[in-house]
């Protein structure tokens, strides 16, 4: 079983929706979860940066962290063309461990 | 504020061949790192330095992989001989903790035919 699980997609949605992807994680010590976008031949950038459970909105991003579950979500609101990217959960206890990322495309 | 520089941006070589590649972090950042992307994979850790010194090199293949990191700063990542597995992007990252918010570089395209 690997560490980090993320539904690789692809998805595909219309202008305007919400895009909802998610994560699920086998280690309990993960304390610090992250969503990273990669745009085509670019590095990941981060996105958002959670240390507990709850949510953290920024702007049109929202993310959620359910610890006692093992799973973290990010919503995209009012989803753009700009969001098409591929987007990577990431956890970390002493290092960082990826999924291996969803790639959304939002048609105009 | 500069991000994170590597190059080459790609690169094509032949089985058992060698290649390097540079990286310079964000300026301040302690924290670096090199890490594999295989296509359609998340990056994955091959080497993590905290200065000039070696925080986890669990999972990079000693036998052909090399890294230095010498003065703290720059850094470069070696394959010698590459392998057509080897074939990936190879991202560079830098932090300022080395915990959990990385920066990454654009990365290195890497072919090995």
């Amino acid at each position: 079983q690997k560490e980090v699980e993320q539904d690789p997609g692809p998805l595909s949605v219309p202008e305007g929706a919400i895009v909802s992807l998610n994560c699920t994680y086998s280690n309990s010590a993960f304390q610090y979860f992250m969503w990273y976008r990669q745009y085509s031949r670019k590095g990941p950038e981060l996105l958002m940066y959670t240390y507990s459970s709850g949510n953290k909105e920024d702007g049109r991003f929202t993310a959620q962290v359910d610890k006692s579950s093992k799973y973290i979500s990010l919503f995209i609101r009012d989803s753009q063309p700009s969001d098409s990217a591929t987007y990577l959960c990431a956890m970390s206890a002493n290092k960082l461990s990826f999924g291996a990322g969803t790639t959304v495309t939002v048609r105009a | 504020e500069a991000g994170v520089a590597q190059s080459p941006r790609y690169k094509i070589i032949e089985k058992r061949q060698s290649v390097a590649f540079w990286c310079n972090p964000i300026s301040g950042h302690a924290t670096l790192y090199w890490y594999q992307q295989i296509l359609g994979q998340g990056p994955k850790l091959l080497i993590q330095f905290q200065n000039n010194g070696v925080v986890d090199d669990s999972q990079l293949p000693k036998d052909r992989f090399s890294a230095e990191r010498l003065k703290g700063v720059d850094s470069t990542l070696k394959i010698q001989p590459a392998k057509l597995e080897d074939s990936a992007v190879y991202l560079c990252a830098s932090s300022t903790d080395g915990r959990a918010d990385l920066y990454f570089g654009p990365g290195t395209r890497l072919t090995v035919t």
